[in-house]
């Protein structure tokens, strides 16, 4: 079992929705966690970071960990063809992130 | 631009060549780290350095190594290519989480590397 399920999709969504994203994790030990935005051929951008347990928002876009289920999300409002990318969610206990699978995100205008 | 540089962008080899992936960072980031991305298998790390000096294997380090030069570079060597060593290899660096969560990790834009 991977120490980090993420969905890889693709989940393709009209211009305008809600997108849930989610990742599962299993080490209990992880207190910082990361979404990660990968346009095509460029390298991952830090898009949102929470520590520990909540929820943090910026602009559109939600961030929420529930550390009892070990489960995090992101939320995207309102969303735009320009999100069309792949996002990773990321985790750690110390300073070595582990990666979800990534899903890729397409948003049809 | 502030940030991680890679080198090459693109890379083919043949089978049992060998070469050396080059990673700089000019942030002044004392953590480097080596991710491959395969398709649906996101990042796994390869190895990575806390500091100048030290390194650490990672995840997936058989059939590489790492030199961290001084605290500034830290490169990536192929000693025999293989096929399954077919990837998009990414560089990194970042401060300590505990110290910059909000910063991560900055990658750099990847080499894309196919062994035939």
């Amino acid at each position: 079992q991977k120490e980090v399920e993420q969905d890889p999709g693709p989940l393709s969504v009209p211009e305008g929705a809600i997108v849930s994203l989610n990742c599962t994790y299993s080490n209990s030990a992880f207190q910082y966690f990361m979404w990660y935005r990968q346009y095509s051929r460029k390298g991952p951008e830090l898009l949102m970071y929470t520590y520990s347990s909540g929820n943090k928002e910026d602009g559109r876009f939600t961030a929420q960990v529930d550390k009892s289920s070990k489960y995090i999300s992101l939320f995207i409002r309102d969303s735009q063809p320009s999100d069309s990318a792949t996002y990773l969610c990321a985790m750690s206990s110390e300073d070595k992130l582990v990666f979800g699978a990534g899903t890729i995100l397409r948003v049809k205008s | 631009n502030a940030g991680v540089t890679q080198t090459p962008k693109f890379q083919v080899l043949k089978t049992g060549q060998s070469m050396t992936l080059q990673c700089a960072q000019d942030m002044n980031h004392n953590s480097m780290y080596w991710y491959r991305q395969d398709p649906g298998m996101g990042l796994r790390l390869i190895y990575y350095s806390a500091s100048e000096g030290t390194t650490d294997k990672g995840e997936v380090p058989n059939g590489y190594n790492v030199s961290r030069l001084n605290k500034r570079e830290f490169s990536l060597r192929l000693e025999s290519a293989a096929p399954s060593q077919t990837s998009v290899y990414f560089c990194a660096s970042s401060e300590p989480l505990k110290r910059r969560v909000d910063s991560g990790y900055t990658f750099g834009s990847g080499t894309r590397l196919t062994v035939v």
